[in-house]
């Protein structure tokens, strides 16, 4: 049948300013989370993680906030640059013998502008 | 330290052919996951490998299959190719398989 396209949330921020991309999740057994950056013709690029004993981890300008009692994830960028335009991802995986298996979000498109 | 690299980057395949893409790990990661990537599906989850078995498998028809080699290295085969085969594959290296996760450039296949 005829495939329908995902139409993927969009976030537009000038350069400078701080973004928030959010991620929701269905699965209680999830464990283990990842945020994941994607450029045009690339394979996904590690951000961060985090895994379900902790609600909040911080790296280089990035923050991931996990709230497990509404299943909700975030990732805040710090001083955002034109180089962070990209498709961002969350990507899930629940513990027990889900190995190697992320469930990925459908993405959130960042736009920086200069 | 070398990323994970996936040959060739893209083909070109006709409705019905069968093609083989292969996967490179990082040096001492021994789970390699592959991925199909649609706009229409997103990231879809295909198979797990960890020391040349496959652990866990996705909800994709029996022509898609895969393997791994005693260095770690995979590949995955897709059968009777049909249109909606047409994709970018990645795969994706691990140490154990439940730590971080690292892509590669992944293959783009295209099916005409």
């Amino acid at each position: 049948g005829e495939s329908v396209g995902l139409h993927l949330p969009t976030l537009s921020v000038q350069e400078g300013d701080n973004s928030i991309i959010n991620c929701a999740y269905s699965n209680s057994a999830s464990d283990y989370f990842i945020w994941y950056k994607q450029e045009s013709g690339k394979g996904p690029q590690f951000i961060i993680d985090i895994r379900s004993n902790m609600d909040k981890r911080q790296g280089q300008r990035v923050t991931v906030l996990l709230n497990k009692t509404v299943k909700h994830l975030s990732l805040q960028i710090a001083a955002t640059q034109p180089g962070d335009s990209a498709v961002y991802f969350c990507a899930e995986k629940s513990g027990g013998t889900s190995y190697g298996k992320l469930t990925f979000g459908q993405g959130t498109i960042l736009t920086v502008h200069p | 330290k070398a990323g994970v690299t996936q040959t060739p980057r893209y083909l070109i395949k006709t409705r019905g052919q069968q093609v083989t893409l292969s996967c490179s790990p990082i040096s001492g990661h021994r789970s390699v996951s592959w991925y199909q990537q649609t706009p229409g599906q997103g990231l879809q989850f295909l198979f797990e490998y960890f020391s040349e078995t496959q652990r866990n498998k996705g909800n994709f028809p029996g022509r898609f299959s895969g393997r791994q080699f005693s260095n770690s290295r995979s590949e995955m085969n897709v059968s009777t190719l049909e249109l909606g085969d047409s994709a970018l594959y990645l795969c994706a290296s691990s140490l154990t398989g439940d730590t971080e996760a690292f892509f590669g450039q992944g293959t783009r296949l295209t099916v005409v």
